[in-house]
């Protein structure tokens, strides 16, 4: 069936690196990919989106890179602050709204 | 514009009651989903909605589990007689209507509602 995985269940970052998390997905058919940020006790918060047809988005500290040959997402934190410790999920979607999540890393960053 | 929302955000019910979750959509939202997510795992479908419409519910159990996102007022998940095992947080998303450019949607999460079941 369809899975999305995630490399890493926790990451520990020094405040101020850049933080990588990675996403790998199963269904080709997913064309339309989201990173989620979850912090403890709150519902899943909207970081950033990428379309089958890029390859790379960027945001505010945030860049999400797609590379559709294996299948696998990335998503790039800069400068990481110790407000971005929390659990994040990819969503990879294909269709109109099935949402498959993988399990989520959780980012902790250390002063 | 307000965001998701949902009540309560915390629910106790002892085993064989009734658990009632409510989501108010997003403003010019007329999709709902609801996710069941377990303790360090990620968030799992359930069902979809639209106003007065189930359109997939394929994620929900077949007994004990309903939804409905009527007309007027929020969209409701009711579990009947609750065990242990639905001990979860569940969330609601909701998403515009898809429109000529864009039939993909991003779906927007409300904070969830913790059920512990007794």
């Amino acid at each position: 069936g369809e899975s999305v995985g995630l490399h890493l269940p926790t990451l520990s970052v020094q405040e101020g690196d850049n933080s990588i998390i990675n996403c790998a997905y199963s269904n080709s058919a997913s064309d339309y990919f989201i990173w989620y940020k979850q912090e403890s006790g709150k519902g899943p918060q909207f970081i950033i989106d990428i379309r089958s047809n890029m390859d790379k988005r960027q945001g505010q500290r945030v860049t999400v890179l797609l590379n559709k040959t294996v299948k696998h997402l990335s998503l790039q934190i800069a400068a990481t602050q110790p407000g971005d410790s929390a659990v994040y999920f990819c969503a990879a979607i294909s269709g109109t709204y099935k949402y498959i999540f993988g399990t989520g890393t959780r980012l902790k960053v250390l002063a | 514009n307000a965001g998701v929302m949902q009540n309560p955000r915390h629910l106790v019910r002892r085993r064989g009651q009734e658990a009632r979750l409510r989501c108010s959509p997003m403003k010019g939202h007329s999709h709902v989903y609801w996710y069941r997510q377990l303790p360090e795992e990620g968030l799992k479908f359930m069902v979809y909605l639209q106003k007065e419409n189930i359109i997939d519910e394929s994620g929900m159990p077949k007994e004990r589990f309903s939804a409905e996102f009527p007309k007027e007022g929020p969209s409701i998940l009711r579990i009947q007689q609750v065990v242990r095992g639905d001990s979860a947080a569940y969330f609601c998303a909701s998403s515009p209507p898809p429109t000529l450019w864009s039939y993909t949607d991003t779906q927007y999460f409300g904070p969830g509602t913790r059920l512990t079941v007794l």
